[in-house]
């Protein structure tokens, strides 16, 4: 059964940083592109950022470009989300999603959720 | 960026009923378009990608159609479980984009 669970969300200050993870397992999860896609509350879903299976190639929405930087580590079958320069706007529930590489990418299992609080 | 415009963005219908939401893009998309069903306090869940194809484990009653910039999600038989928010998504190009959501309450 796949598997995967997110960690690493709280409250953080404007400005400041926080490092998701997300743990994956139930699948060859070096076989298979990943992403974040967040919710703010009450409204709909945003993707964030896209990670090939080799962690070679990587996809920003413009909104985190140049602010968070999506990676990963095979060997610990875990997928990251470094968030830096926080923004009240950043605050969300970010999921972690397993991704199918067509055309672009769709999402075919998700993770339950962090939620990131971003208020001083 | 390609805008994806759900429409209506509530749909109240009774149990047993015909449900069917629209999903419009502000180009071709071609068939790269999913489905996806969120419940409240759950993640969503993939229903269809490649505009008609179901994923795996969804119910026969939900199908999708459409191609270039015209889809639709119906449901051809309302179950309770039902009852949720509908994304429709597209992965034809970066960056990826979801439409604004239908809700399908009870009425």
């Amino acid at each position: 059964e796949v598997q995967l669970l997110e960690s690493g969300g709280g409250l953080v200050q404007p400005g400041g940083s926080l490092r998701l993870s997300c743990a994956a397992s139930g699948f060859t999860f070096s076989s298979c592109a990943m992403t974040w896609v967040r919710q703010a509350p009450g409204k709909g879903l945003e993707w964030v950022s896209t990670i090939s299976d080799s962690g070679g190639s990587t996809y920003y929405a413009d909104s985190v470009k140049g602010r968070f930087t999506i990676s990963r580590d095979n060997s610990k079958n875990t997928l990251y989300l470094q968030m830096n320069s926080l923004r009240a706007e950043d605050t969300a529930e970010y999921y972690c999603a397993k991704t199918v590489v067509v055309g672009a990418c769709y999402f075919d299992r998700w993770g339950q959720g962090t939620l990131v609080s971003v208020s001083s | 960026e390609i805008v994806l415009t759900q429409s209506p963005a509530t749909l109240s219908l009774s149990p047993g009923e015909r449900a069917t939401l629209s999903c419009r893009a502000s180009q071709s998309v071609s068939n790269y378009l999913a489905w996806y069903q969120q419940k409240p306090g759950q993640a969503p869940r993939l229903l269809i990608y490649d505009a008609s194809y179901r994923a795996t484990g969804i119910p026969a009653r939900f199908s999708g159609s459409g191609s270039g910039t015209d889809f639709t999600l119906t449901i051809s038989s309302l179950e309770p479980e039902d009852f949720a928010v509908y994304y429709c998504q597209q992965h034809s190009n970066w960056p990826l984009t979801f439409g604004g959501g239908t809700k399908v309450d009870i009425k």
